[in-house]
């Protein structure tokens, strides 16, 4: 499968907890983003990277949230002391440089903060 | 702030016919609009896009119409099967100094439902 991959699928975890989601981009993507999507709405934009480079945050990212992407290849998204506010589905997307407005979507993770 | 949005929330056709999802945005200085269609427990998946200096455009079986000057997006999807069934998006493109880049503003979503 050469899709854009994330880890894990599902996240249970109680309030307070940090919780830490995985998305590896198609290879020669250079493009990688995180969108977070609740029930019934569209994707919002949180963060993006360009190779190893996190070129912009939403305001929607608050301190507690953090995303890496060490080596220009995998990306990482941690929420620290998680709120309930914060279930939703973390979406990770890839594009090349030049992408127009095509991205290419995981299949997300899904967090549920009891 | 500036949102794109959809106006109908439903829309139930007969397999067959042909689909018209429509879509009002705000921000014109987008640079791309683009519908994409989602599928319970999947990610969004692309569908087409349109440049902003553009009016019309068409893929398979789909057609994106772009005007300007009411502000309003659709998508023609032709010979509706149920396959297509699913979450339809519109997005936009935020134009940041010149550079187009992958952050999208999406819309609420229109649900697809095509019966046989």
């Amino acid at each position: 499968d050469t899709g854009v991959s994330q880890d894990p699928r599902h996240k249970i975890t109680k309030r307070g907890q940090n919780v830490t989601f995985r998305c590896d981009p198609i290879s020669e993507h250079n493009r990688l983003y995180w969108y977070r999507q609740t029930l019934g709405q569209g994707p919002e934009f949180l963060t993006y990277f360009q190779n190893e480079a996190q070129l912009e945050k939403s305001r929607l990212l608050s301190n507690r949230f953090s995303a890496e992407r060490p080596k220009g290849s995998f990306s990482t998204l941690e929420i620290q002391r998680t709120e309930q506010g914060d279930s939703a589905m973390y979406l990770c997307a890839s594009s090349f440089l030049l992408a127009g407005g095509e991205l290419f979507f995981g299949e997300g993770s899904r967090l549920t903060v009891l | 702030g500036e949102s794109v949005g959809l106006h109908l929330p439903t829309l139930s056709v007969q397999e067959g016919d042909n689909s018209i999802i429509n879509c009002a945005y705000s921000n014109s200085a987008s640079d791309y609009f683009i519908w994409y269609k989602q599928e319970s427990g999947k990610g969004p998946q692309f569908i087409i896009d349109i440049r902003s200096n553009m009016d019309k455009r068409q893929g398979q079986r789909v057609t994106v119409l772009l005007n300007k000057t009411v502000k309003h997006l659709s998508l023609q999807i032709a010979a509706t099967q149920p396959g297509d069934s699913a979450v339809y998006f519109c997005a936009e493109n935020m134009n940041a100094g010149g550079t187009s880049y992958g952050k999208l503003t999406f819309g609420q979503g229109t649900i697809l439902t095509v019966h046989p």
